[in-house]
């Protein structure tokens, strides 16, 4: 079965500083995406960032990364110089490509909260 | 503007009650999906439809039903809700080749809060 697992409820940070969320995954297939999802108080569901599991290299968008472990089964998302705006629950996710079904399985989610 | 839509985003009703929740998408995706969140659960997938006409079960589907007859428009019909299906409500959407290594980034539409007594 394909689970993800968000270790950690809720996290809090202070504003400008660096945080890491952690998520683990569990899947046998070898084609494979991963995905940090945010989720506002406007309960919109947006993307964060992207990863394709057959790229070594690390995905970054501006100010957030990943560090994606493969052989771990592991994919944190790492915030640098975090703002008011990033206080979200924030969702790990992925989808096993070439079965036509292209479901996302979620984690639980990670509460973050910025702190002024 | 790209955009997926969800109609309502708020609705109310009593158990038994007939109900559709609508989703469009103007992007011309050929994959289309309903999600359900619950506190402590995550995101799951209630169904899923990969082109007109073509839908599926996904994780959990029991009191739902689905259409797809237009490209465009996918339906959550619940034909007979009950207070175990109060919950938040996303439809998504992609463009997908169905091949193993390559996907699509989705679109989720706003949510529809599905309270029902």
């Amino acid at each position: 079965a394909q689970t993800v697992t968000q270790s950690q409820p809720e996290m809090s940070v202070q504003e400008a500083e660096t945080v890491t969320l952690s998520c683990t995954y569990d899947t046998s297939e070898n084609n494979y995406y991963l995905f940090w999802y945010k989720q506002p108080p406007s309960r919109q569901m947006i993307l964060v960032i992207r990863q394709e599991a057959y790229k070594q290299q690390n995905a970054t968008e501006n100010r957030f990364s990943v560090n994606f472990q493969k052989a771990a089964k592991s994919f944190s998302l790492k915030i640098s110089d975090s703002q008011l705006g990033d206080t979200a629950m924030y969702f790990c996710a992925f989808i096993i490509t070439g079965f036509g079904n292209e479901k996302l399985t979620f984690g639980t989610g990670t509460r973050l909260t910025i702190i002024p | 503007e790209a955009q997926v839509t969800q109609n309502p985003r708020y609705l109310i009703t009593v158990t038994g009650k007939k109900l559709t929740v609508t989703c469009s998408q103007n992007m011309n995706h050929e994959y289309m999906s309903w999600y359900r969140q619950d506190p402590g659960l995550g995101l799951r997938q209630i169904y899923y439809s990969m082109n007109v006409e073509v839908t599926d079960k996904g994780d959990v589907p029991e009191g739902y039903k689905v259409s797809r007859k237009e490209k465009r428009n996918f339906p959550l019909i619940l034909e007979s809700p009950s207070p175990n299906q109060t919950s938040l409500y996303f439809c998504a959407s992609s463009q997908t080749s169905g091949r193993a290594g390559s996907t699509d980034t989705q679109y989720f539409g706003p949510g529809t809060r599905l309270t029902v007594l």
